[in-house]
């Protein structure tokens, strides 16, 4: 069962403009949510994150937002720059209650973002 | 600190082959985690350990799989009797046990081609 959904696979964006990505998860115990962007070749690295008692998280032009009810996050890029071009996942991880699961992630299949000239 | 290393980098093997994957962490990281990802899809978590400890498997860990981390640093992953299904990437990651994952720092993985 995909606890973790991004229902969008590619994205493709000019420039300067805003890119939003979604992301949806099912299991209502996750508290802590991330997004991480990875480059061919590479591993994935850490984005941006937020914790479940807040609804929003800036972090310089990237900013996620939570919406608990929905069940659904997003991560809003602006301006979006060529560099951004990537794949990018979203995760979910249980906090400290949640054992020893706590630290295991549990990603989305990804969408890729292409940021055109 | 080179961060996470993994290697090798590549690995083509015929099926039936026994395989290993070896992966360095963060010095001062006590945990480790597998994962691995196949084409589309996003990483999927096999196993962890804390120090030497294996804290939890995931049920994708078949009986072909195991991994160890004898001394609570570098870690193996082996599988047996390699399957074409077996093809994907597998990725290293390590972080410190408080706090939250965003200390989570991944290696560049180890792909695995079985033919």
């Amino acid at each position: 069962d995909q606890q973790v959904k991004q229902n969008s696979p590619s994205l493709s964006v000019q420039e300067g403009r805003i890119s939003i990505l979604n992301c949806d998860y099912t299991n209502s115990m996750f508290d802590y949510f991330l997004w991480y962007k990875k480059y061919p070749a590479e591993g994935p690295t850490f984005l941006i994150s937020i914790s479940s008692i807040k609804d929003k998280n800036e972090d310089g032009r990237f900013t996620v937002f939570l919406n608990k009810s929905a069940k659904h996050l997003s991560l809003h890029i602006v301006p979006s720059q060529p560099g951004d071009s990537a794949v990018y996942f979203c995760a979910a991880s249980f906090g400290n209650a949640g054992g020893t699961s706590y630290g295991k992630l549990t990603f989305g299949q990804g969408t890729i973002l292409t940021v055109h000239p | 600190d080179t961060g996470v290393s993994q290697n090798p980098r590549h690995k083509i093997t015929k099926r039936g082959q026994n395989v290993t994957f070896r992966c360095d962490p963060i010095s001062e990281h006590n945990r480790l985690y597998w994962y691995r990802q196949t084409l589309g899809q996003g990483p999927e978590f096999l196993t962890y350990f804390q120090n030497e400890a294996q804290l939890e498997k995931s049920r994708l860990l078949s009986d072909r799989f195991s991994a160890e981390r004898p001394k609570g640093s570098f870690s193996t992953l082996e599988i047996q009797r390699t399957e074409q299904g077996d093809s994907a990437m597998y990725l290293c990651a390590s972080s410190l046990s408080r706090g939250w994952p965003d200390g989570y720092t991944f290696g560049s993985g180890t792909r695995l081609t079985v033919v």
